[in-house]
């Protein structure tokens, strides 16, 4: 089955330590984003990449570090710098044209929910 | 700055009525939006979208209704089930950069 996968489902990190989230589609979709979901919040973009090697801030960078040496792959790594990572995660991955309706839609992985100890 | 949000928090209704969910948006450079459900830790499942150039787009129980003149944006859900019970979000894509703007989120609960 065609999806997007993330792991693991739960992580928990020490204060100072970098830790890294895994993303990875078979959709054959060319864009990948990661956002970030606080409770009782929308999503707020972290990065996303519309094609392998490269990638662009989203509106919550800081923090944060990605890479996209693959098509299917986008793993986001949570730095020692981002103050406050307890949040939940998600990746979402999609294609990139605009003749059809729906080719744009977003899809999401199950997420990935990180706490701070 | 631009932003999507939402009107109503919070809705609740009975099994079998419909429900509506509201959405503002203030881009009007908008040309596609999208309705996704949210169930309590998963993540965001696409129900239905539509592009500027259109009013209305319907699905399997569900109709979008897009009023340009007033940036509005709504979620028609018929014959509500407890299973549609979930945060509703609204997102839109303006201009070329591919960047989804997410709205708050409305809890609907279904009673039974």
């Amino acid at each position: 089955d065609g999806g997007i996968t993330q792991s693991p489902k739960y992580l928990f990190r020490k204060e100072g330590q970098n830790v890294t989230l895994s993303c990875e589609q078979n959709l054959n979709h060319d864009a990948m984003y990661w956002y970030r979901q606080d409770p009782g919040q929308g999503l707020r973009l972290i990065y996303y990449s519309q094609i392998v090697n490269d990638f662009q801030k989203g509106d919550i960078a800081e923090g944060y570090s990605v890479s996209r040496e693959k098509k299917e792959s986008f793993p986001l790594t949570v730095t020692s710098a981002q103050k406050n990572p307890t949040a939940f995660y998600l990746c979402a991955s999609s294609n990139l044209g605009l003749a059809v309706p729906s080719t744009d839609t977003q899809y999401f992985g199950p997420g990935t929910r990180l706490t701070v100890l | 700055g631009e932003s999507v949000g939402l009107h109503l928090p919070t809705l609740s209704v009975q099994e079998g009525d419909n429900s509506i969910i509201n959405c503002a948006y203030s881009n009007s450079a908008s040309d596609y939006f999208i309705w996704y459900k949210q169930e309590s830790g998963k993540g965001p499942q696409f129900i239905i979208d539509i592009r500027s150039n259109m009013d209305k787009r319907q699905g399997q129980r569900v109709t979008v209704l897009l009023n340009k003149t007033v940036k509005h944006l709504s979620l028609q859900i018929a014959a509500t089930q407890p299973g549609d019970s979930a945060v509703y979000f609204c997102a839109e894509i303006g201009g070329s950069n591919y960047k989804l703007t997410f709205g708050k989120g409305t809890l609907l609960t279904v009673n039974p």
